[in-house]
């Protein structure tokens, strides 16, 4: 079953503004990643926060991890059309043996121009 | 670099036929990981190598076998497709196993797979 769940499944913004994804998980953690996936393509990496991190920066991204409600979040801050994508968090629960990472579903973000 | 490739890019199956999917890196990456996507879903893990020389099975493994050729290759084998295994297959790499390495992945493109 599926680790992660994100919040929105949809979200569509105006160039420029601000994007907020969520992601709750349901097992302990040992560290959480974001990867972008442009449509038609693989998955790539965005950031890593390791479980007793609070809050990550990379250029425009903003990631913070809450363990205690067991919660991720991804701002992404002036955003532009080339961020259009679906954006998924990805979790390494500390039962399974820290060897593989889980998504979640996904939220599918449209930049309008 | 080419990071990871994965052949082919398309193909259409009709049940009970086999085939193999390929996967390289040449990132020197000690793990890899199969998944597949389906729509509105997130990727499920279906076989993963922590190293050379070890497999061990994902979330859904059912109607799927893996080799790790060698430390570059990871293939995916459907023995008898069936129309529940149309998906996108993703293959994917990390230096050292995702987790307590703290270890990013990287994805190869995608193979879009329809079994008639």
């Amino acid at each position: 079953s599926q680790q992660g769940e994100e919040d929105p499944q949809a979200l569509s913004i105006q160039e420029g503004e601000n994007a907020t994804m969520n992601c709750s998980y349901k097992t302990s953690i040992n560290n959480l990643q974001w990867y972008r996936q442009n449509s038609g393509r693989g998955l790539v990496h965005l950031i890593l926060i390791r479980s007793n991190e609070r809050e990550k920066h990379s250029g425009r991204l903003r990631v913070t991890l809450d363990t205690s409600k067991k919660s991720s979040s991804l701002l992404i801050t002036a955003s532009r059309a080339a961020d259009t994508a679906s954006y998924f968090c990805a979790t390494v629960p500390l039962i399974q043996g820290a060897q593989k990472l889980v998504f979640g579903q996904g939220t599918r973000l449209t930049i309008n121009p | 670099n080419a990071g990871v490739t994965q052949t082919p890019k398309f193909q259409v199956l009709k049940t009970g036929q086999s085939m193999t999917l390929q996967c390289a890196q040449d990132m020197n990456h000690n793990s890899m990981y199969w998944y597949r996507q389906d729509p509105g879903m997130g990727l499920r893990l279906i076989y993963y190598s922590a190293s050379e020389g070890t497999t061990d099975k994902g979330e859904v493994p059912n109607g799927y076998n893996v080799s790790r050729l060698n430390k570059r290759e990871f293939s995916l084998r459907l023995e008898s497709a069936a129309p529940s295994q149309t998906s996108v297959y993703f293959c994917a790499s990390s230096e050292r196993p995702s987790g307590i390495h703290y270890n990013e992945q990287f994805f190869g493109p995608g193979t879009r797979l329809t079994v008639l």
